[in-house]
């Protein structure tokens, strides 16, 4: 079966300082991962997404990850977080192989992300 | 915004009653997935629509329901409802064959 886990469930970082948000990964199959960005009383949004393609990964609003097989890890960045950036953020994966499972997605609890000023 | 719609926005029922929440899906997509995500918790997929059919389902009960309408929008029903369906439910929509999928901003549901 597979799964994601968030390693932290909070982060609290200052502004500009760099963001680390941790997320690992089991698979029996190379994975399709995301992570997705909540706001309070909005839906979710992609902010990125592997899919076997470059091991790393860019997203939207400065947001990057990288995928690494041997540590089974799919960790999100940021060089210097914004206010606007605090949010809930969660690692998915989708669980089998192939886009026919779009949308069958399995989600991490979530890291909510604290920016300070 | 992403063009997926849900309805109502807020909802407060009584235990054992049944609520039926709807979807509208963004244009020219096929699939709708639905999702719970109770308080402090990620999402968990509770079924997949494609072309009317169900598609796939997690691990709910069958008093989980739903439909899919040619127009591709979609409801979920729920029956018998317990404190525990308290939730935030969310309709994703997709293109079969493609990668995203676009989620609504879900309907809070209360059982009372």
């Amino acid at each position: 079966a597979q799964s994601v886990t968030q390693l932290d469930s909070h982060v609290s970082v200052s502004e500009g300082t760099p963001v680390l948000l941790r997320c690992n990964y089991s698979s029996s199959y190379s994975p399709s991962l995301f992570w997705y960005v909540q706001h309070p009383n909005k839906g979710l949004q992609l902010l990125l997404k592997y899919t076997s393609a470059a091991t790393l990964v860019k997203g939207i609003n400065g947001f990057e990850a990288e995928f690494k097989k041997s540590e089974t890890s799919f960790h999100l960045t940021k060089p210097s977080a914004h206010m606007s950036d605090a949010a809930e953020y969660f690692c998915v994966v989708m669980p089998l192989p192939g886009s026919s499972n779009t949308g069958k997605l399995i989600f991490g609890q979530g890291t909510t992300l604290q920016v300070k000023p | 915004e992403t063009g997926v719609t849900q309805s109502p926005t807020h909802l407060i029922k009584t235990r054992g009653q049944q609520v039926t929440l709807r979807c509208s899906s963004q244009s020219g997509h096929n699939t709708v997935s639905w999702y719970q995500q109770a308080l402090g918790q990620g999402p968990q997929f509770i079924f997949q629509y494609y072309r009317e059919e169900e598609n796939g389902r997690g691990n709910f009960p069958p008093r989980f329901s739903g439909l899919q309408f040619p127009n591709y929008s979609s409801e979920l029903n729920v029956n018998a409802l317990e404190l525990d369906d308290s939730a935030l439910y969310l309709c994703a929509s997709s293109l079969a064959g493609g990668w995203e999928a676009f989620f609504g901003q879900g309907t809070r549901l209360t059982v009372v």
